[in-house]
């Protein structure tokens, strides 16, 4: 199972929007609606900050929303601060009944 | 308060072996399906494998399948990942993640197994 593709970094000044995109296949993102994203900031534990596409888990800041179109996911992060600096991982469920990560995107801010 | 605490990990030879551990706390652990999760240095998170919630169903990364064996002990809340015949590429932190279907909604901190001569 091939990783999903993520762009390897993204940047935004503090205030702005960024969208991190998360391409798979009709096999993985594609057929079903299950993508997750995750939070990791290194040496720490990873945290799910989307799942099943686009919902939010409790705790997690309505500025984080998630979205798909075809075999493309997409996690937006909208009124960047300082504290969303880390690494993002998108998951998928795929037709081998395992998961998937993507390859990860460091998120800087400016 | 949910809490994973992994232990288990450390310096091992190529070829050698290694039991990771999973110490879950704050939540009923048998209802859970449970996973592992690695993270190479410099790369990304990879699912490794994943078990039930009574044990009897298990799943594998093919980069692992026939030298990992994932398990559980309900009865002391404990998910285990027994390493064989390691190689260089497994060098890791090693993460723990309870399962809600297709996603995981709690994570370990890890524990890093290095294999090296």
């Amino acid at each position: 199972q091939s990783a999903l593709t993520q762009p390897a970094s993204v940047s935004g000044s503090p205030g702005q929007s960024i969208t991190i995109s998360c391409t798979g296949t009709s096999s993985d993102v594609g057929g079903y609606n299950y993508v997750s994203w995750y939070q990791h900031h290194p040496g720490k534990a990873p945290k799910l900050m989307i799942y099943e596409v686009s919902n939010r888990p409790s705790g997690v800041s309505n500025r984080f929303s998630g979205s798909k179109s075809g075999n493309t996911a997409s996690l937006t992060i909208s009124g960047l601060q300082a504290e969303d600096e880390a690494d993002y991982y998108c998951s998928s469920y795929t037709s081998s009944s395992t998961l998937v990560f993507g390859t990860g995107t460091k998120v800087t801010v400016l | 308060e949910v809490q994973l605490v992994e232990s288990g990990g450390g310096l091992v030879q190529p070829g050698g072996s290694l039991r990771l551990s999973c110490a879950a706390s704050g939540f009923t652990f048998s209802n859970y399906w449970m996973h592992w999760v690695r993270q190479a240095p410099g790369k990304g998170l990879v699912w490794v494998s994943r078990i039930n919630s009574d044990g009897r169903s298990t799943s594998y990364a093919d980069s692992v399948k026939g030298r990992f064996t994932i398990s559980r002990d309900n009865a002391k809340n404990t998910l285990y990942l027994q390493m064989n015949s390691l190689r260089a590429e497994d060098t890791a932190v090693f993460h723990c993640a309870r399962g809600a279907g297709s996603y995981f909604n709690y994570w370990g901190q890890g524990t890093l197994v290095t294999v090296s001569s």
